[in-house]
């Protein structure tokens, strides 16, 4: 069965630091997420992507983040310059729609960012 | 502005039927997502309604009530390993699109 994947599970920087986290997102679908999640504290919405643009981005996703779609298969989160608060799990999510009907996100199992 | 209230927690028994309760307030309200987290994992998808009424889909149901901000995951037969968070999120149309989650339930099963 298809299904999102994300690279490193697991990244330690330094505050200041940049960093970039890797999704592949499910092949046929067109409509690309990230979310984050503090420990112990809600899943928040940071940016939702469709052809090749972003389509609406939260308070969250401030000029330290960007996204991009290098070729037809990753999908990645830029934070330039990263804080301690930036700590969190970052989801990557995937959905054949995005606007009308039942468009189900399929989530990644998330990368783990520690900011020191 | 958007808000999302859902119980921080709740036990039930395997076997015994639960219901989660989640009240929202959208402006733009364009559907109504649950999903299951076990901890340490990613959310996944269990139902989706956008459409007053009850969706049902094996053990689990879910049901929207958009003229009272309302919603309600059913589990039947519980089992141990629906001990897990139980995420309401709300899909907003306001100046977007956009999916605000509630902070989620916490379900006890216990034997």
């Amino acid at each position: 069965e298809p299904e999102v994947t994300q690279t490193p599970s697991h990244q330690v920087t330094q505050m200041g630091q940049e960093v970039i986290l890797r999704c592949v997102p499910i092949s046929n679908h067109l409509y690309f997420y990230w979310y984050r999640q503090i420990l112990g504290q809600k899943v928040e919405f940071l940016v939702s992507f469709y052809n090749n643009e972003i389509s609406e981005k939260s308070e969250i996703f401030d000029d330290q983040f960007s996204v991009e779609r290098p070729d037809g298969s990753n999908f990645t989160l830029k934070i330039r310059s990263t804080k301690l608060e930036d700590s969190a799990m970052y989801f990557c999510a995937s959905s054949p729609s995005g606007m009308y009907g039942g468009n189900e996100q399929f989530f990644g199992p998330g990368t783990r960012l520690t900011v020191l | 502005g958007q808000n999302i209230d859902q119980p921080t927690e709740m036990t039930a028994t395997e076997g015994a039927i639960v219901q989660i309760n989640c009240t929202y307030q959208t402006s733009g309200f364009n559907g109504l997502f649950w999903y299951q987290q076990h901890a340490g994992e990613a959310p996944t998808f269990l139902s989706y309604n956008v459409l007053d009424g009850l969706e049902e889909k094996g053990r689990f149901s879910s049901f929207l009530s958009r003229s009272k901000g309302y919603s309600y995951l059913l589990l039947k037969e519980l089992q141990m390993k629906d001990s897990a968070s139980y995420l309401c999120a709300v899909r907003d149309q306001t100046g977007g699109f956009k999916t605000i989650f509630g902070a989620g339930t916490r379900l006890f099963v216990k034997a």
